[in-house]
């Protein structure tokens, strides 16, 4: 099936640095891929749909100069959390479509962001 | 108004039983897809199960179910047999308006399922 690999699995940085989020589709392409964060015991959040050559769109009350987003080609996006503070210690999941029609979406295994 | 509804945060089934894990949705589309995962403590999101607003036919694959009915606005997720590997988040999900593959998905606040030996 379908695989989206995500990096890194976890990280911790200090407060007011940089951390930027790998989402490679392995075996498609991929011209959106999906962002979400999700807090502990919480449901997922969309925050931005990255588009292949494209600015991101991202959803409402979420900082794009906060969290940039990167689709630089048909199987990877990236996320930069930047400057970043305690407040954005989350889980960030990316996923993507295979194909269109009942295709599912397919995630990455997540990213832990600890920032101290 | 919430798009997805899972009203049971958490439940506790006894190994070898059915469970029902309920989820309700609202959309004035008439074309939308309906999808549940699992979320292990790993953090994995992982594809159950899906069911599209024509099917006629409820969705199986192996052992889950959904149970759609599709005037009352309802998704229900059945796990026949349950296993010990049951144990972990589920998560009810809606896509709106085909676009081409590039729709988001909508989740619901999840329900914790606990398989007890």
């Amino acid at each position: 099936g379908a695989v989206v690999s995500q990096h890194p699995s976890w990280v911790i940085c200090k407060s007011g640095t940089s951390v930027k989020i790998e989402c490679r589709s392995l075996d498609f392409q991929a011209t959106t891929m999906f962002w979400y964060r999700q807090f502990p015991k919480q449901s997922l959040m969309l925050m931005a749909t990255s588009n292949e050559g494209s600015k991101a769109t991202y959803e409402q009350g979420v900082e794009k100069d906060k969290f940039l987003i990167n689709h630089a080609s048909l199987t990877l996006s990236t996320l930069t959390v930047t400057s970043a503070h305690p407040e954005d210690s989350s889980f960030y999941i990316c996923s993507a479509y295979e194909r269109t029609g009942s295709s599912p979406l397919h995630f990455g295994n997540g990213t832990r962001l600890t920032v101290t | 108004a919430q798009k997805i509804t899972q009203t049971q945060p958490g439940m506790f089934v006894q190994e070898k039983e059915a469970v029902t894990l309920d989820c309700t949705y609202d959309t004035s589309d008439q074309s939308y897809g309906l999808f549940w995962y699992k979320q292990p403590s790993s953090g994995e999101m992982i594809f159950l199960i899906y069911q599209g607003s024509y099917d006629e036919q409820n969705a199986t694959e192996g052992r889950y179910s959904l149970n759609f009915q599709k005037a009352r606005k309802s998704a229900n997720l059945v796990i026949s047999a349950s296993q010990l590997g049951d144990s972990a988040m589920y998560f009810c999900a809606m896509r709106e308006a085909p676009n081409f593959g590039n729709e988001k998905l909508t989740f619901g606040t999840g329900t914790r399922l606990t398989i007890i030996p």
